[in-house]
This record gives C-alpha cells, sequence and structure tokens, in this order.
C-alpha cells in the first residue's frame, strides 16, 4: 500500500531556530509535496519536486528551503523559525501531475514559540 | 488561475440527517479538470473519498456522492444519512494539466448523536 512517512510527527522550536522536517514515500512516485494547513487558508502549498534534486517554488515559499536529496526523501527546512510558521506541515506524493491522486502523510505539527 | 471554493467552515448536522457540503471551482484550463473530494480524519493524513474525471458524472464511495456540473461549475459532496463516524474535514479539490491540485479551504463537519 502507498505510504508517506513524516517526522517528527511534533515538534516545538524557539523563534530563529532551524528546523528540518523530513518525508519519505515508498509508493515509486515522481512527484513530492509540502503544503500546511491553517484554519481559514486550507491546504497551502510551499514546494514541490518532480524528482531528485529538482525543486520547485509553490505558492508560499517565503521562509522556506527544501531539498529532494533521493526519489524517497524530500525534506523542508526553516532556517530561522518565525512563530508565522507555527502550523500544521502535511508532505504529499503522487505519480503524475495535477490529474492524479495525491498521497498524504500524517502531518507535522510544528509550534515556533 | 485555477481556484476552489468551500463556503462552509464547519457544519453540524444530527446523526441520521442529510448532508450537503458545497463546492464551486474555477480554471483556465481548456480541458475539463479532474475533480476529487479528500477527508481527514483527526491525526490522519488527507485520504481520497472520490474523484470523478468526467462532466456530467457522479461519484460515490461510502454513502457519499459527487456530480461533476460543468454548467454551475460545482461539486457539491451529499451524503443522505450521516454516522458520528464521518465527523471529520471535507477538501474540494481541483486537478488540470499542471504539476499542481488545488485545493479548497475545508468544511469541518461534525455530526451529533
Amino acid at each position: 500500500e502507498a505510504a508517506v512517512t513524516q517526522s517528527p510527527r511534533n515538534k516545538v522550536t524557539v523563534t530563529g531556530g532551524n528546523v528540518t522536517l523530513s518525508c519519505r514515500q515508498t509508493n515509486s512516485h515522481n512527484y513530492m509535496y509540502w503544503y500546511r494547513q491553517d484554519t481559514g487558508h486550507g491546504l497551502r502549498l510551499i514546494h514541490y519536486s518532480y524528482g531528485a534534486g529538482n525543486l520547485q517554488i509553490g505558492d508560499v515559499p517565503d521562509g522556506y528551503k527544501a531539498t529532494r536529496t533521493t526519489q524517497e526523501d524530500f525534506f523542508l527546512l526553516l532556517e530561522l523559525a518565525s512563530p508565522s510558521q507555527t502550523s500544521l506541515y502535511f508532505c504529499a506524493s503522487s505519480d503524475g501531475a495535477g490529474y492524479t491522486e495525491v498521497f498524504f502523510g500524517k502531518g507535522t505539527r510544528l509550534t515556533v514559540v | 488561475g485555477d481556484s476552489v471554493t468551500q463556503t462552509e467552515g464547519q457544519v453540524t448536522v444530527s446523526e441520521s440527517k442529510s448532508l450537503i457540503i458545497n463546492c464551486t471551482y474555477s480554471t483556465t484550463s481548456i480541458a475539463y479538470p479532474n475533480l476529487f473530494w479528500y477527508v481527514r480524519y483527526p491525526g490522519e493524513g488527507l485520504q481520497l473519498l472520490l474523484k470523478v474525471i468526467t462532466a456530467g458524472q457522479k461519484g460515490s464511495s461510502r454513502g457519499f456522492e459527487a456530480t461533476y456540473n460543468k454548467e454551475t461549475t460545482s461539486f457539491h459532496l451529499q451524503k443522505a444519512s450521516v454516522q458520528e463516524s464521518d465527523s471529520a474535514v471535507y477538501y474540494c479539490a481541483l486537478g488540470a494539466n499542471t504539476d499542481k491540485v488545488v485545493f479548497g479551504t475545508g468544511t469541518r463537519l461534525q455530526v451529533s448523536p
């Protein structure tokens, strides 16, 4: 069965801190995505990738970096975390572009104090 | 660009009553987009509930139905009799000939006993 695993599931950091969120998919999918979920805003796309070494800018990229090291692994980096980045983050994968089903991880709740 | 609108942020329905969650979409794609409903149960990631790729067709799953209406650009989610276990957040989504699926803001369904 398709699987997307995120770690950690919960994280608390201080303002200005450095955070890395990890995501691994075992679906052999080309596309991977990072979203943030905030009440009233729905899912907003931060960055995405269609293969190892590739990175595409999403709709809300400011303050975030991402890196796709292998087909399976996609990382989201917050180098100077701010309270506005407190959110629920989802990683996802799909085997095609917008027409296909997207498979999601269970989410990482990040709190920046 | 493409967009999806869900007007209700939260809906409360009594158990065994009917449900409708509204969704309208807008797209600049020449081709008709694929339309999706995803559901997120507490502590879980989003998962696909149903998908319709042809205008005029109806999709169904777990007692939920949605009809792709290209005239009104709508894809409302309906269920005749809800159960407590249906309490979750429901997202309408659109996929066209791009790298990204566009999600609505989500509707939280609370089913009261």
